[in-house]
């Protein structure tokens, strides 16, 4: 079935600096793209998304391309906050179904 | 997007007891999913849940452990029944909205298993 693989965390850095977190998918067709983040003590929240390739999702500074010749939708932020530390998750339905399947999640730590 | 609610938001419970965990949609879905997020973990569907049919389980999951009720198209139940430490998990409930395979999640149940 459909698979996405994220780079492990976690990531650490400094106020301002640049982010980005890989993922790459094997999926059947081109399914829709997801990204969803966990801040501490609360539940999901999608991000970002993007429906077919070439797409960019973009919210709250963070973008994703989806790009089917790299199977990739790298999340990447110009300029991060303290507030930007959370769970960051890569998702896309599973093969054949509506439910998702998600990466193992990357823990961004943004220190002042 | 659907507003959704999950209660308990939080729960400490003995061994051998069960807990439902109740997830409410402020408008009518057809899908409702169950997710498990163990410690430290990513998240693992438990279930599918439409209105008027049985919950469909993954691999791994059974109803004798965890019932799930789907009375109508805005609120579901889940039960983690005869709970052992290893239950001990934030179990999210999640909606798909009018856009096809997009979900929305709950605040997440957690939920803590002596």
């Amino acid at each position: 079935g459909n698979s996405v693989t994220q780079m492990e965390g976690p990531v650490t850095l400094s106020e301002e600096a640049f982010l980005t977190i890989n993922c790459t998918y094997t999926a059947t067709g081109y399914p829709s793209l997801f990204w969803y983040v966990q801040y501490p003590g609360e539940g999901l929240q999608l991000l970002l998304k993007a429906t077919k390739a070439d797409d960019k999702g973009s919210n709250k500074g963070f973008e994703a391309t989806y790009r089917k010749e790299t199977t990739s939708f790298h999340l990447e932020k110009g300029s991060v906050q303290v507030s930007d530390s959370a769970v960051y998750f890569c998702a896309l339905p599973d093969t054949g179904r509506r439910a998702l399947t998600f990466g193992s999640g990357t823990r961004l730590q943004v220190q002042p | 997007s659907a507003v959704i609610s999950q209660k308990p938001s939080r729960d400490i419970c003995q061994r051998g007891t069960s807990l439902t965990i109740q997830c409410q949609v402020d408008s009518q879905v057809t899908m409702m999913f169950w997710y498990r997020q163990q410690p430290g973990q990513s998240l693992t569907l438990i279930a599918t849940a439409n209105q008027g049919s049985e919950a469909t389980y993954e691999s791994g999951f059974v109803i004798d452990k965890f019932p799930i009720s789907r009375p109508n198209l805005t609120f579901s139940t889940l039960t983690v029944s005869n709970m052992s430490p290893e239950d001990s998990s934030i179990y999210l409930c999640s909606v798909e909205d009018t856009t096809p395979d997009t979900q929305y999640f709950g605040p997440g149940t957690r939920l803590t298993v002596l």
